[in-house]
């Protein structure tokens, strides 16, 4: 079946430790996002790419960067995780044109610790 | 800006009942989509149903269903013949056509109840 898949699905990181995030997704949809979520809370956008085309959000910290080497990838690289960066991270795609061009599909979060 | 408003954020029914979930937004904006999301405990997001602002009529998908009064600027769900598994957090979201944004709602956390 199409989906977004997210590695890992848990991730512990140590203060000040980098580290990376990772989603793929078998839908070849041109989108792909990337969200914060806290508990209890919405998710909070982060920046999202269309195509190459990099989006970022004015509020995103410097702290955190994404790369997207190819239609599939997308990584969340966090420079410098502080106890406040604890949360689920959500990838999200959608396809970006044609019908239902904003239909956004989600992952299934990665939920990171900060030690 | 544009912002969404659930005013409800925790409801419980029983099973069986219907319940329906409220959901506010402003925008100034005449075309944009509207959308119910579902996530479940430990579980990962899904839409439930999306709403075209152009459209008049209502959608629909099985036991869910809206109540989309666009000069109002109100967007309910509707939950027929609740199921334990509609237990979840359901979030109202905002979009506008190419903006590859949505502006989310602070979610209603249902439970429903055996």
């Amino acid at each position: 079946d199409a989906m977004v898949i997210q590695n890992p699905r848990y991730q512990v990181t140590q203060f000040g430790k980098p580290v990376t995030l990772s989603c793929s997704q078998t839908l070849n949809h041109n989108v792909m996002y990337w969200y914060q979520q806290k508990s209890s809370q919405a998710p909070k956008l982060l920046f999202h790419y269309y195509d190459k085309d990099f989006n970022n959000e004015a509020d995103t910290p410097d702290n955190f960067q994404s790369r997207r080497p190819n239609t599939s990838f997308c990584f969340l690289d966090i420079r410098s995780p502080g106890l406040g960066d604890a949360a689920m991270y959500l990838c999200a795609t959608s396809r970006g044109q044609g019908p239902n061009l904003d239909e956004q599909y989600f992952g299934p979060g990665t939920r990171l610790t900060v030690t | 800006a544009q912002t969404v408003t659930q005013s409800q954020p925790e409801m419980s029914v029983q099973e069986a009942e219907t319940v329906t979930l409220s959901c506010t937004y402003d925008t100034s904006e005449n075309n944009y989509y509207l959308f119910w999301y579902k996530q479940p405990p430990s579980r990962q997001m899904i839409l439930v149903i999306r709403q075209e602002a152009y459209k008049q009529q209502n959608a629909t998908e099985n036991r869910f269903s809206v109540n989309f009064q666009k000069a109002a600027k109100s967007f309910s769900l509707k939950i027929s013949d609740s199921q334990l598994g509609d237990t979840a957090m359901y979030f109202c979201a905002f979009m506008t056509p190419g903006a590859q944004k949505l502006v989310f709602g602070q979610g209603t956390r249902l439970t429903i109840n055996p």
